[in-house]
């Protein structure tokens, strides 16, 4: 299994500001996802970091308004740049374990940062 | 395109009433699995089960059972004696095995299950 942990755990922001929020897995994992759900809304998926390279963006999300970095295997951090209301969602990241044999995938999420954008 | 259906938006029901939770899905793949999770009101996402499409078995897990039918592309979950508890949002997910292990994850819209005392 894994253990995700996620910061801050919730925050109130201004518009206009940014916010970077930061993962951390307690086992090295080859991809590491960020997810937003908004408000009654379902998970959808921002981009997939795959350390060592460039984060690869879901359709509707760009670089400029969500950059990611992920400089180990252990951790990532998701930024959201020049807020607005609209951005108020939980931001989840979540981290798939797998192996071939036998076949298994888990994918683990971490707490969420609940975050509201004034 | 990948596609889960979750069409039961809310579902309420008296404690200790069996209830099913209905998750359609469509993929091009054959090889893929799919997710049960459960999102208590604390906000968190709980990972209830996973099955890949090459097992076709049901699986019970205490007052948890799951039937999985590719022939109607369905997983539906059900909560046998419900209690108050089990009150949370269901979210079923689809994830395609790619060479590198499954990659993301598309998720339902979620049923609401409300469990009364």
């Amino acid at each position: 299994s894994a253990v995700i942990s996620q910061k801050p755990s919730r925050d109130i922001c201004q518009r206009g500001t940014s916010l970077t929020i930061q993962c951390q897995v307690d086992s090295q994992v080859t991809m590491m996802f960020w997810y937003r759900q908004q408000p009654g809304q379902s998970l959808t998926l921002i981009a997939t970091a795959n350390q060592g390279s460039e984060a690869t963006y879901e359709s509707g999300f760009v670089i400029d308004k969500f950059p990611i970095s992920r400089p180990n295997l252990t951790f990532s951090t998701l930024t959201v740049s020049n807020m607005s209301p609209e951005d108020s969602s939980i931001y989840l990241c979540s981290v798939e374990l797998w192996d071939r044999d036998p076949p298994y995938n888990e994918q683990f999420f971490g707490p969420g940062t609940r975050l509201t954008v004034l | 395109a990948q596609k889960v259906t979750q069409a039961q938006t809310e579902i309420s029901v008296v404690e200790k009433e069996d209830v099913t939770l209905d998750c359609v899905y469509e993929t091009r793949d054959t090889t893929y699995y799919l997710f049960w999770y459960k999102q208590p009101p604390s906000g968190e996402l709980v990972f209830l089960i996973r099955r890949n499409s090459f097992d076709e078995q049901n699986e019970i897990s205490g007052r948890y059972s799951w039937n999985f039918q590719k022939s109607t592309s369905s997983f539906n979950f059900t909560i046998t004696a419900s209690q108050v508890v089990d009150s949370a949002v269901y979210f079923c997910a689809l994830s395609e095995a790619g060479t590198q292990g499954a990659q993301k994850l598309v998720f339902g819209q979620g049923t609401r299950l409300t469990i009364n005392p």
